[in-house]
C-alpha cells in the first residue's frame, strides 16, 4: 500500500516530442506528489510537485496531470530537449511530512537530437 | 552558497568493516534526511533527524545502521560490519523546516568488496 508504481522503465523520445511518464499509487492518504530529475552522478532535484486539490500543474515545459479517482499522476515534458535526458522519479508522501518520500523506481529518459 | 555536501563521494569497504558517511546540510538548514538507492531502484527513506534528535527512523534496518546529527558538525550515517548487500548510493537531503523543500546532496556510493 506504500508503493508508488512508475512506468515506463525507460523512454526514448525525439527532440521536440512529448515525453510522458506515469505513476500510480494505492495509499489514499498521500497528499503531496513531487517529481524529481536526476542526472548521472548527481542527487535528485525537485522538478515540479502537485497536491490532490488540483488536476493539473504546469511549469514551463513540464506539466503534472493528476487523476485522484484513478490514483494516478503523470509527468509530461513538452518540446523535449537532449538536455532533458535524465532519470525521472515520481514520489508521494502524506501528513505534512513532505520530505519522507516514497519514490517510484525511476524512468530513464533519452531525448535523441 | 554551497549545497548539501556529502563525503566521501565514493567509499570502498571490505566485508565486516565499518562505513561512515558524512552529510553537511545547507547553511540555515537543521533538518536532515537519509535515503538509500539500490541499483535499478528508487530511493528509499531511511531516517529523519534534527539537531541532536532522531525524529523518524522507520526506514532504518534494525541492526548495524545508526545515524546522528550532533549539535556541531555534520550528520553521520554509520554502517557497522558491512555486507555486500549494503552496496548502494546513500543520499542526504536537508531542509530549513520539516515542510519545506529538501535539497539533495550528490550522494556517497558505497561498494562492499
Amino acid at each position: 500500500q506504500q508503493q508508488v508504481k512508475q512506468s515506463p522503465q525507460s523512454l526514448i523520445v525525439q527532440k521536440g516530442g512529448i515525453s510522458i511518464i506515469n505513476c500510480a499509487y494505492e495509499n489514499t492518504a498521500f497528499d503531496y506528489f513531487p517529481w524529481y530529475q536526476q542526472f548521472p552522478g548527481k542527487g535528485p532535484a525537485l522538478l515540479i510537485a502537485i497536491r490532490p486539490d488540483v488536476s493539473e500543474k504546469k511549469e514551463g515545459r513540464f506539466t503534472i496531470s493528476f487523476n485522484k479517482s484513478a490514483k494516478q499522476f503523470s509527468l509530461h515534458i513538452m518540446d523535449s530537449q537532449p538536455g532533458d535526458s535524465a532519470t525521472y522519479f515520481c514520489a508521494a508522501t502524506y501528513g505534512g511530512a513532505t520530505n519522507k518520500l516514497i519514490f517510484g523506481t525511476g524512468t530513464l529518459l533519452a531525448v535523441q537530437p | 552558497n554551497a549545497g548539501v555536501m556529502q563525503n566521501p563521494r565514493h567509499l570502498v569497504r571490505r566485508r565486516g568493516q565499518e562505513a561512515r558517511l558524512r552529510c553537511s546540510p545547507m547553511k540555515g538548514h537543521s533538518h536532515v534526511y537519509w535515503y538509500r538507492q539500490l541499483p535499478e531502484e528508487g530511493l528509499k527513506f531511511m531516517v529523519y533527524l534534527q539537531k541532536e534528535n532522531i525524529i523518524d527512523e522507520s526506514g532504518m534496518p534494525k541492526e548495524r545502521f545508526s545515524a546522528e546529527f550532533p549539535k556541531e558538525g555534520p550528520s553521520i550515517l554509520r554502517i557497522q560490519q558491512v555486507v555486500r548487500g549494503d552496496s548502494a548510493a546513500y543520499f542526504c537531503a536537508s531542509s530549513r523546516q520539516s515542510g519545506a523543500e529538501a535539497f539533495f546532496g550528490q550522494g556517497t556510493r558505497l561498494t562492499v568488496v
